[in-house]
């Protein structure tokens, strides 16, 4: 049963350090989003690459955040410095966006999440 | 741009109630359209989806019709139970782009 891992699954932290989330996304997909959910603000698209290069970041506060994948195995969202604001679960998920005839597999699988608290 | 809006929560029902919960969509094209649910302490999972004009999606019981005259994709089920107690979330993915958009969850609480 193919699944979208992450690590790690809680993270607790003090402001000011940095904080590295990884995402091993379904072996095949070629695309790979980040969201953040909170109470207030929902879930929020911050970033998504696909084969593994990166579309769209504009969701992401760009002097603290950045995301990468060194490798289609691996997606990286990391948080230097981090602030208490920065609290949230933080989803990874892919998806196969390749085109197959006239069917588009467009299905995204979601982590189960990091949930990130910043002291 | 693209968007979607759907009802807002708290739904509390009664077990083997009528389930409604509303979503409906502004975008350009024909895009594809998600319900996906999420589970306490879980990420999003599929539920259901349709990918074109009066496609019907169904699992698990519930149901949704893509309709493009109104711009709908509601969520239905004829009999809740307990464990359909979870966050609902209406999508869509637009034509032409590989960006998903999410409206802001439903979450239902049935009652035994």
């Amino acid at each position: 049963d193919a699944r979208v891992t992450q690590t790690p699954r809680d993270k607790v932290t003090e402001m000011g350090q940095e904080v590295t989330m990884r995402c091993q996304p379904i072996l095949g997909h070629n695309t790979v989003f980040w969201y953040r959910q909170t109470m207030m603000q929902g879930l929020e698209l911050l970033a998504y690459f696909r084969n593994r290069a990166p579309l769209d970041d504009s969701g992401m506060p760009k002097d603290r955040f950045s995301a990468e994948m060194p490798d289609a195995t691996l997606a990286t969202l990391k948080i230097q410095p981090s602030e208490p604001r920065d609290s949230a679960v933080y989803f990874c998920a892919s998806a196969d966006s390749r085109d197959r005839g006239r069917e588009k597999y467009n299905e995204q699988f979601f982590g189960p999440g990091t949930r990130l608290t910043v002291l | 741009g693209n968007s979607v809006t759907q009802m807002e929560g708290p739904v509390t029902l009664s077990e083997e109630a009528f389930l409604t919960i509303n979503c409906t969509y502004t975008a350009t094209g024909y895009p594809s359209l998600f319900w996906y649910v999420q589970y306490p302490g879980e990420g999003l999972q599929l539920l259901l989806k349709a990918t074109k004009a009066d496609d019907k999606g169904s699992n698990k019981g519930f149901e949704a019709t893509y309709r493009k005259e109104t711009t709908s994709f509601h969520l239905e089920k004829g009999s809740v139970q307990v464990s359909d107690s979870a966050v609902y979330f209406c999508a869509l993915r637009a034509t032409g782009t590989y960006k998903y958009i999410f409206g802001t969850g439903t979450r239902l609480k049935v009652l035994a």
